[in-house]
């Protein structure tokens, strides 16, 4: 079974560029996450989407983070202008009927660097 | 708010010792309590859960069972193995409240052959 698919797996890009992340969720899931993974700040919510509606986005740093949801089976982050702070790991994970309690499942994660 | 407190790492131990990594909850409500597990280059991955109060969860060798009296889920494993080196993460999650999972900070194991 196919899991949570994140592109790109790397991406290293220059300050001032818009920055993409699309994530691909689990056929069937109704739940989105978007995550952000640091040393420093261990991983953190940024975002999640129930039924590709956003519930809380309470966890994006600032303006220049958004995310979307077009459909059930595509989410995109973006990051416009990116900054050097923004350099982590971000991880996309779906869960089925997440107020039951369900476990999430993650994707492999997107290693992002801003030079 | 509902919170996840462990152990901090590194925990560093050879091959077939005991491990445990301790595990504590507050929250107002009954969560459903998690261990995950990322290895390197790799997402999360569910590696055992326990919905109620007594209740053990089991994977793998690894073992955690729901304190409600002590509100603590501490993970167990009798005898590791190099490839079980990995950073695990305690968290919970109350689906009366909000969808979300609360995750703890991580705590980085090193099995030493």
């Amino acid at each position: 079974d196919a899991g949570v698919i994140q592109s790109p797996r790397h991406e290293v890009t220059e300050m001032g560029q818009e920055v993409t992340l699309r994530c691909k969720p689990i056929s069937g899931h109704n739940s989105l996450f978007w995550y952000r993974q640091t040393m420093m700040r261990g991983l953190e919510l940024l975002i999640y989407f129930n039924n590709n509606v956003p519930i809380d986005d309470s966890g994006m740093p600032e303006d220049r983070f958004s995310a979307k949801m077009p459909n059930a089976s595509f989410s995109t982050l973006k990051i416009q202008p990116s900054e050097p702070r923004d350099s982590a790991v971000y991880f996309c994970a779906s869960s089925f009927e997440s107020r039951l309690n369900q476990p999430q499942h993650f994707g492999d994660g997107t290693r992002l660097s801003i030079l | 708010g509902d919170s996840v407190t462990q152990m901090e790492g590194p925990v560093t131990l050879s091959e077939e010792a005991f491990l445990t990594i301790n595990c504590t909850y507050t929250a107002t409500g009954y969560p459903s309590l998690f261990w995950y597990v990322q290895y390197p280059g790799e997402g999360l991955q569910l590696l055992l859960k326990a919905t109620k109060a007594d209740d053990k969860g089991s994977n793998k060798g690894f073992e955690a069972t729901y304190r409600k009296e002590t509100t603590s889920f501490h993970l167990e494993k009798g005898s590791v193995q190099v490839s079980d080196s990995a950073v695990y993460f305690c968290a919970l999650s109350d689906g009366d409240r909000d969808d979300k999972i609360i995750f703890g900070k991580g705590t980085r194991l090193h099995i030493l052959p």
